[in-house]
């Protein structure tokens, strides 16, 4: 099956600078990968996705890059507020089978210091 | 904006009871879901659901779990006979259409612990 490893586990920046965290996929068939923003006591809001079509997709200050060749996908995150403090997931689904199943990564704790 | 939400928001049971952890999906959509994240773990599927059965499952959900959707607004997660290792945050999520390519919409959770 799918197995996500994310990178780094925490994440500690300076209000202001740029955060990025990495995600590899073992399943070459997966081809949707969406990342959640999970804050303290609430449930993972997806934040942005990608699909295996495109290299890269933006949204404001939030930009998520895909390496199918590598296998390996990022989240970038410009200009970090302190309420982007949060546990991050990256997750990747395969229609392998009929199934898409997301496999997630174990999470990237940023912490934003004011 | 539409939120799905669940009860309650902390569950304490004894091991070997039942457990009935309730989900409220928002409301046009039609597929339902439950993850499980033991703490400080990833997030784990656990069922999917659709059409009033399930669609798809994982290995964590054995004969010990079951879902129902009893009513046109609630989704039951059952524990039958509740293990420690079942302590865990559960979240239910659901999504309007079919079924993993569009985004789909998280509750809170429950966390569940287990004596």
């Amino acid at each position: 099956g799918e197995n996500v490893e994310q990178h780094p586990s925490t994440l500690s920046v300076q209000e202001g600078d740029s955060a990025v965290i990495k995600c590899t996929y073992s399943d070459s068939a997966s081809n949707y990968f969406p990342w959640y923003k999970q804050e303290l006591g609430k449930g993972p809001q997806l934040i942005i996705d990608i699909r295996s079509n495109v290299g890269e997709k933006k949204d404001q200050r939030i930009a998520v890059t895909l390496n199918k060749t590598a296998k390996h996908f990022s989240l970038h995150i410009t200009e970090t507020q302190p309420e982007d403090s949060a546990v991050y997931f990256c997750a990747a689904s395969s229609p392998a089978g009929g199934s898409y199943i997301p496999t997630f990564g174990r999470g990237t704790s940023l912490i934003v210091h004011p | 904006e539409p939120e799905v939400t669940q009860t309650p928001s902390h569950q304490v049971t004894q091991m070997g009871q039942e457990v009935i952890l309730r989900c409220v999906p928002i409301s046009n959509h039609l597929y339902f879901y439950w993850y499980r994240q033991i703490l400080g773990q990833k997030v784990e599927f656990l069922v999917s659901f659709y059409n009033n059965e399930i669609s798809e499952k994982s290995e964590i959900f054995d004969d010990q779990f079951s879902v129902e959707r009893p009513d046109g607004s609630n989704f039951t997660l059952k524990i039958r006979s509740t293990k420690l290792e079942d302590s865990a945050m559960y979240f239910c999520a659901s999504s309007e259409r079919s079924p993993w390519v569009v985004p789909q919409h998280f509750g809170d959770g429950t966390r569940l612990s287990i004596l």
